[in-house]
């Protein structure tokens, strides 16, 4: 069976520190990844997708970066945090056409 | 901008009412897909309707979609207190990745 790890579950980082979260994906191939930020009480806004290793579409301009460096790999990324980056982090995967597995999520704090 | 907007934004019911949460969207799509999220937790994917379905069944569950009225509603019959979640409807236009965009969400609450 399929399974998604994402972490970390809660990060707390001072304004202009650099991001690192990965997600990676068991039990699946050559599957698509994205990630999610979801505002607090809010619905979700897609950030980045990956049909394939090195591929990344971005959504919306921001301070924030992805990269899949391996087929089941994929990772978010930020040079300097602002306060605006805080928010809970989804990485999420899927075959074409079909539902949306998520990971449990990150928890950013930025302060 | 948000494709889906959910109606209510939140719901209170009692155990063994049924719920039911309604979606609009704003363009053609693929599919409607409805979520259900516990409290800082992941999303759980609940259902998947294709355009060309009207009504999808499972379990409590029921899904209508009215691609003349660009609407969709997700019902929840005899609600349990484990039921109680924000739910998340998500438009798929088509393309390479499925790449839902979600509504704002109902929050639900059931209480005994």
């Amino acid at each position: 069976s399929q399974t998604i790890h994402q972490w970390p579950a809660t990060l707390v980082q001072p304004v202009g520190s650099p991001l690192s979260l990965e997600c990676t994906v068991e039990g699946t191939s050559n599957p698509n990844l994205y990630w999610y930020r979801q505002a607090a009480g809010r619905g979700l806004q897609l950030l980045f997708y990956s049909v394939g290793i090195g591929q990344i579409s971005s959504e919306v301009p921001q301070n924030l970066s992805a990269s899949r460096p391996q087929d089941r790999q994929f990772i978010l990324s930020s040079k300097k945090l602002l306060l605006s980056d805080s928010g809970f982090y989804l990485c999420a995967w899927s075959r074409v056409y079909e539902k949306l597995f998520f990971g449990s999520g990150t928890q950013l704090s930025v302060l | 901008s948000q494709q889906g907007e959910e109606d209510p934004q939140a719901l209170s019911i009692q155990e063994g009412e049924n719920a039911t949460m309604n979606c609009s969207y704003k363009t053609s799509i693929n599919n409607l897909q409805w979520y259900r999220q516990n409290s800082g937790r992941g999303l759980v994917h609940l259902i998947l309707i294709r355009s060309n379905e009207r009504e999808k069944h499972s379990g409590r569950l029921r899904v209508t979609l009215d691609t003349s009225k660009k609407s969709s509603s997700l019902l929840i019959t005899a609600s349990r207190a484990a039921d109680t979640a924000s739910y998340f409807c998500a438009t798929d236009v088509g393309g390479t990745a499925s790449k839902l965009t979600f509504g704002t969400g109902t929050r639900l609450q059931v209480t005994l």
